[in-house]
Formats: structure tokens, C-alpha cells, sequence
């Protein structure tokens, strides 16, 4: 069935360094696929999404890829900092068991980063 | 502003004491929804709304139940909260409800049953 696996946190880097966050999908077709983040006290908001492959989606000076051949979109930022620390969601836009479309959440990866 | 805003932010009940977190969107949205949040299992659906007076069960609706009387209003209603349904409850909202991937969330509230 359809189903979304993304990385295990927490994840802990020192300012400036690079972050990846991966996530992989099981689904039939292509679908939208969005990264959401939810930085301390807050709901979650979207981050960036790429909607077809090869599609690139970047915002912040994070980027993720989408990847058809190995069913992926990873999270990457090459210099992360202290106001990065959040918790991020891998979100492909999937087909329920009903038909209809629908957000599947990833269990979400907390990342703390240290001045 | 737009936003969806929910009340309480924090409360903690009792076993079987009714209650009903609301939530309420200012940007006309179709879709809106109700997650909870839980550690190691991410985000889960409950109950999800295509428009007035159109509601479905999503993911994990035993326990709860939601009403959509007015466009911008979607209450989560909990008749007889026990204490597995402690939890982190979000609402969301989307303009186009045929594409519910860019939702707007609430800021959450927690909600402790002992």
C-alpha cells in the first residue's frame, strides 16, 4: 500500500554544516510531494514541494528533488542554521483506499542545530 | 491576518467529561481537517471536510466526531475523551478541496485526559 518512510531523528549538527533529511515513498504513479516544518510551538507549515519528476523545489536555502527512479525526496540545506531547529515531514499527496487525495505525513525528524 | 486559529491551546480533562476543541479559518477555505500528533507515529488524520455539511472519517476518526455547519468553522467534538486519546491536535485548511496539499495549520492544542 501507499506509505511514506523518512529518517529517524533527532539529528543534532553544528551551525554551518550540511543537512539531509531522507525521505522514500511507496505509491502508484507519481504524486505531489511536499516537505512541511514545525519549528517549536507551532503548527506546521509548508516548506517546499515539487510536483513532477526531476521537479526541483527549493525555499529558505533548502532543496529536495524528486527522484522517480528511486522513489525519494530528500532534504537537503548546505549551511544550516541555529534558527533551523525544527521538526520536518516528508508529505507525498497520496490516494486513500477511498480514492480520494491526501497528505501522509512521515513521522518527522527533529533537527537541533548548535552555534 | 490570514489563519486558523483553534481553542483551548492546553486543556486537561477528565475521563468521559465531554469536550469540544474548535477551530475556525478566515481565508474561506473548502477543506479542513483534524490531525493529532503523537511521538514516533507523525501526523494522522481524524476527520476531514470537502465543504459544508460534507464530512468523512480519515485515518483515526474512533472517539471523535466534527461537525461543518458554517465554512469557516470545523469543531472537533470528543463525547467521551479517555486517556489514549491524549494527544497534540492540530487543524488545517486548504483552498481547493479536490488538492488539499497546501493546508494552513493551526498553532495546536494539547490535550492531556487522565
Amino acid at each position: 500500500g501507499n506509505s511514506v518512510t523518512q529518517m529517524e531523528g533527532p539529528v543534532t549538527l553544528s551551525e554551518e554544516a550540511f543537512l539531509t533529511i531522507n525521505c522514500t515513498y511507496t505509491a502508484t504513479g507519481y504524486p505531489s510531494l511536499f516537505w512541511y516544518v514545525q519549528y517549536p510551538g507551532e503548527g506546521l507549515q509548508l516548506l517546499l514541494k515539487a510536483t513532477k519528476a526531476d521537479d526541483k523545489g527549493s525555499n529558505k536555502g533548502f532543496e529536495a528533488t524528486y527522484r522517480k527512479e528511486t522513489t525519494s525526496f530528500h532534504l537537503e540545506k548546505g549551511s544550516v542554521q541555529v534558527s533551523d531547529s525544527a521538526v520536518y515531514f516528508c508529505a507525498p499527496l497520496l490516494s486513500s483506499n477511498f480514492g480520494n487525495e491526501k497528505l501522509t505525513f512521515g513521522t518527522g525528524t527533529r533537527l537541533t542545530i548548535i552555534p | 491576518e490570514a489563519q486558523v486559529t483553534q481553542n483551548p491551546r492546553y486543556l486537561i480533562t477528565v475521563t468521559g467529561k465531554k469536550l469540544t476543541v474548535t477551530c475556525s479559518q478566515n481565508m474561506n477555505h473548502e477543506y479542513m481537517s483534524w490531525y493529532r500528533q503523537d511521538p514516533g507515529l507523525g501526523l494522522r488524520q481524524i476527520y476531514y471536510s470537502m465543504n459544508v455539511e460534507v464530512t468523512d472519517k480519515g485515518d483515526v476518526p474512533e472517539g471523535y466526531k466534527v461537525s461543518r455547519k458554517e465554512k469557516r468553522n470545523f469543531p472537533l467534538i470528543l463525547e467521551s475523551p479517555s486517556p489514549n486519546q491524549t494527544s497534540l491536535y492540530f487543524c488545517a485548511s486548504t483552498a481547493r478541496a479536490n488538492s488539499p496539499y497546501e493546508q494552513y495549520f493551526g498553532p495546536g492544542t494539547r490535550l492531556t485526559v487522565t
